[in-house]
């Protein structure tokens, strides 16, 4: 079946290194996408998202690509801060009757070191 | 997020005993969402309310029933109660960008 998942578990990096986080989708009618940053005892935050018909969009120290062609996702963190530690989940959303419903990644461990 | 509450926030419970979790929001969304989280499988989707009258499966909705009694509350039931029900469960509300706002989970371990 078609299905949402990160390649990486767990990222390990020093404070003040930029962190890449990356998703692979599979379902080629999802045309929206949505990071989430979950913290310890938390519910999940959103954190930047991107529609199939760009490639690319920045927020605040996170940008997001889009690759279609291989269906990939990736969000980079600008000078990863301690603050940054967290799991972060991509989400697909793929149409159902009009409306949008989530599939969500198994999440990738962000540990950022002082 | 304060806007979506969820109570309880712990509960543990026994085998075979009927729980509600509950849900409620401020956001004025007409969407709403329970999911649970269980390690190294991310959200999963239960049940999901577009409007007070709307009901609809997810991706594991077996064991589980729903009450959607206003547009600020939605309620989760496990009729009875089994181990591998012991999670992380998770309400949340969507606006109309599909955005999904959570709240703070409750965990529950059945007995």
């Amino acid at each position: 079946g078609e299905s949402v998942g990160l390649h990486l578990p767990t990222l390990s990096v020093q404070e003040g290194d930029n962190s890449i986080i990356n998703c692979a989708y599979s379902n080629s009618a999802s045309d929206y996408f949505i990071w989430y940053k979950q913290e310890s005892g938390k519910g999940p935050q959103f954190i930047i998202d991107i529609r199939s018909n760009m490639d690319k969009r920045q927020g605040q120290r996170v940008t997001v690509l889009l690759n279609k062609t291989v269906k990939h996702l990736s969000l980079q963190i600008a000078a990863t801060q301690p603050g940054d530690s967290a799991v972060y989940f991509c989400a697909e959303n793929r149409s159902s009757g009009g409306s949008y419903i989530p599939t969500f990644g198994r999440g990738t461990s962000l540990i950022v070191h002082p | 997020d304060a806007d979506v509450t969820q109570t309880p926030r712990n509960r543990i419970t026994k085998t075979g005993k009927r729980i509600m979790l509950e849900c409620s929001q401020t956001k004025g969304h007409d969407r709403m969402y329970w999911y649970r989280q269980d390690p190294g499988l991310g959200l999963r989707l239960i049940y999901y309310s577009f409007d007070v009258k709307d009901i609809n499966k997810g991706e594991i909705s077996d064991g589980y029933s729903v009450s959607r009694q206003a547009q600020a509350k939605f309620s989760l039931s496990l009729e009875s109660a089994i181990p591998n029900q012991t999670a992380l469960y998770f309400c949340a509300t969507s606006d109309l960008r599909e955005t999904q706002y959570f709240g703070p989970g409750t965990r529950l371990l059945v007995l």
